[in-house]
């Protein structure tokens, strides 16, 4: 019964290579978002979808490429992989406008690139 | 661009002490949320403010929002091992391109 799902929590991986993230909520929430944390803690978003599409995009290589299939999921695809890409990915959710209420976070996918 | 500060980037404080986070935008927010992190987990939801000079309290922590609506607090009363993390502010600006910005972070640590 988990809100905000991710998968793998852990994904260590060689320079160069393709990897995706997983995310899913059963909150019927109406955005997702993709959120890197580095090793100071900082928390950036990166993308940002609205009921599939997409409403947020920060200055994120693209070598990232999010894709929401529904509502309920947002994956995150990263092609070759560099060793700056090693930090943590959260997946979060909000429900917008009168409704919205903070953000609900995913445990995290702690990438590594070695 | 816009930014959302807090001070200090880490506090250490003895068993019992008070603390306190400060968040201090440089734009205008219409409402700013509150988020801890345990080390090792994930961002978890506290509190939302949206009104200018409010002030909302959760047992031992109270929470306010500048009446310029630029600014935050958490304080922490009679810290506990179990407050140990890095707490967060979040805003939500009433321009721009950013809809919802995070804070630097205060990581407080609590010696027992």
């Amino acid at each position: 019964d988990t809100a905000v799902s991710q998968t793998p929590k852990y994904l260590v991986t060689q320079m160069g290579n393709d990897k995706s993230i997983k995310c899913e909520q059963n909150l019927g929430h109406d955005t997702m978002y993709w959120y890197k944390q580095d090793s100071k803690k900082f928390l950036k978003i990166m993308f940002s979808y609205n009921n599939k599409e997409l409403i947020i995009n920060e200055t994120v290589p693209n070598r990232f490429s999010p894709k929401s299939p529904d509502k309920a999921h947002l994956n995150l695809h990263i092609n070759s992989l560099e060793l700056g890409d090693s930090a943590v990915y959260f997946c979060a959710s909000s429900q917008e406008g009168p409704r919205f209420y903070g953000y609900t976070f995913g445990s995290g996918t702690r990438l590594t690139v070695v | 661009g816009q930014q959302v500060m807090q001070i200090p980037q880490y506090q250490h404080v003895q068993e019992g002490e008070d603390f306190t986070t400060y968040c201090n935008s440089s734009t205008t927010l219409s409402n700013i949320q509150w988020y801890k992190q345990r080390p090792g987990g994930h961002p978890v939801f506290l509190i939302q403010l949206v009104k200018s000079g409010e002030v909302k309290k959760q047992k031992r922590l109270t929470f306010q929002f500048g009446e310029a609506k630029k600014n935050s607090s958490l304080h922490i009363t009679a810290t506990q091992t179990t407050d140990v993390g890095t707490y967060f502010c979040a805003g939500t600006t009433t321009s721009g391109t950013y809809k919802y910005i995070f804070g630097t972070g205060t990581r407080l640590k609590v010696l027992a």
